[in-house]
This record gives structure tokens, C-alpha cells and sequence, in this order.
């Protein structure tokens, strides 16, 4: 039973353009969500993040959006640039008490110079 | 420089031997967490700790144990490793969970299983 869906492995976009990542959550006790990056070779990189309190979050290029009653959230990256291809990974956590993170299998993303 | 670090990078060992993957970090954080990275499964959580003696599993614990004896250190130990658990593993900490930007994860520990 996947808690956390990315339901597109790969997504290609020009540089420039936008790239908007989907995520969709079953769990509605999850109230925090985590986007992260991965680069091959390395360790996952913390991005951006959102609690349930909001539905926008944004730093500099990285915008993420989140709609409660349809149990989804997006990352909007504007403009796309060759640097960001990489896998990003979502994640949520829930208000239980617990911290234990469920994450997302990770969608490609490639930006075409 | 704050820094995670993970021991050994790459480990090849044989089903039913017993091993321990080490992490260590040096920025004084109390969350840490094991993880690992699998073809089309993504990162999974092993285990959690959000302090000295205080742990808890995360999605997939089976066949794996954790211990947090020092606020530093978090290993990782495969009491009779299986060729299931065949992965990439990352360790990670901050100062808890809900303050991600202070998180980081150390380069990984590559580990097959024969």
C-alpha cells in the first residue's frame, strides 16, 4: 500500500520552461511534505517544504503548492535550468507523533539545454 | 565543515554474515535516519532516531537493527544480511525532523549481498 505516489518516472522539459512535479498522498493524517533532490552518485539534498497550515511555499525557483482535499501537492521549478535534472523524491510525515518519513519511488527530470 | 559521514562506501559480504554500516555526524543534530535506495522503489526508511536511546522503526526495519548509544553515532547493523538487502543506504541527520533545512545526508554505502 503506497502512501506516497509519484505516479510520473521521468518527465523532459527546454530549458527555461516550467517543470511542475506531481505527488499524490493517501494518508490523511500526513501533514508536512518534503521535496528532495538526487543527483546520481550522491546523497539526497533537502529542496523545499510545506506544512498542511499552508498551500503555497516558495524559495527563489522552487514553488510547492498543496491541495488538502485532493490529497496532492506539486513542485513548480520556473525557469528550468540544465542543473536541475536530476531524480526528486517526495516525502510526508504525520501529525501522530511519529517522525517517520514515507517517500514517493522519484520522478527523472531532464532539462534539454 | 558540518558533514555526514557513512562507513564502509562499498561493502560486498556473503548471506548470513553479520555487518555493521556506521554513521557519524558532526553538527550535534538529534534526528538521524537510515535509509535506502532501490531500482524503481525509491528511498525508503529504514529506522529513526530522534535521540540518544530513542528509536523507532520507519517503512522497511525488517532484518535490521539501529542503535544510538552517542548523539554522533547511528549504526546501521544487519544481523544476518539477506540478498534482499542489496541496496544503496543513506544515512541522514538534522536538528528533527520538522527542520529539514538543517538536514544532510551523508554519499552512501553501497552493499551487495551474495
Amino acid at each position: 500500500d503506497q502512501q506516497v505516489k509519484q505516479n510520473s518516472p521521468s518527465l523532459s522539459v527546454q530549458e527555461g520552461r516550467i517543470s511542475i512535479l506531481n505527488c499524490d498522498y493517501t494518508n490523511s493524517m500526513f501533514d508536512y511534505f518534503l521535496w528532495y533532490k538526487k543527483y546520481p552518485a550522491e546523497g539526497p539534498t533537502f529542496l523545499i517544504s510545506i506544512s498542511s497550515i499552508k498551500d503555497k511555499n516558495e524559495d527563489g525557483r522552487f514553488t510547492v503548492f498543496l491541495n488538502k482535499s485532493a490529497k496532492h501537492l506539486s513542485l513548480h521549478i520556473v525557469p528550468s535550468q540544465p542543473g536541475d535534472s536530476a531524480v526528486y523524491f517526495c516525502a510526508a510525515s504525520d501529525k501522530g507523533g511519529s517522525e517517520k518519513l514515507v517517500f514517493g519511488k522519484g520522478t527523472k527530470l531532464t532539462v534539454n539545454p | 565543515e558540518a558533514q555526514v559521514t557513512q562507513n564502509p562506501r562499498y561493502l560486498i559480504t556473503v548471506t548470513g554474515k553479520k555487518l555493521t554500516v556506521t554513521c557519524s555526524q558532526n553538527m550535534n543534530h538529534e534526528y538521524m535516519s537510515w535509509y535506502r535506495q532501490d531500482p524503481g522503489l525509491g528511498l525508503r526508511q529504514i529506522y529513526y532516531s530522534m535521540n540518544v536511546e530513542v528509536t523507532d522503526k520507519g517503512d522497511v526495519p525488517e532484518g535490521y537493527k539501529v542503535s544510538r548509544k552517542e548523539k554522533r553515532n547511528f549504526p546501521l547493523i544487519l544481523e544476518s544480511p539477506s540478498p534482499n538487502q542489496t541496496s544503496l543506504y543513506f544515512c541522514a541527520s538534522s536538528l528533527s525532523l520538522r527542520k529539514v533545512e538543517t538536514q544532510y545526508f551523508g554519499p552512501g554505502t553501497r552493499l551487495l549481498v551474495l
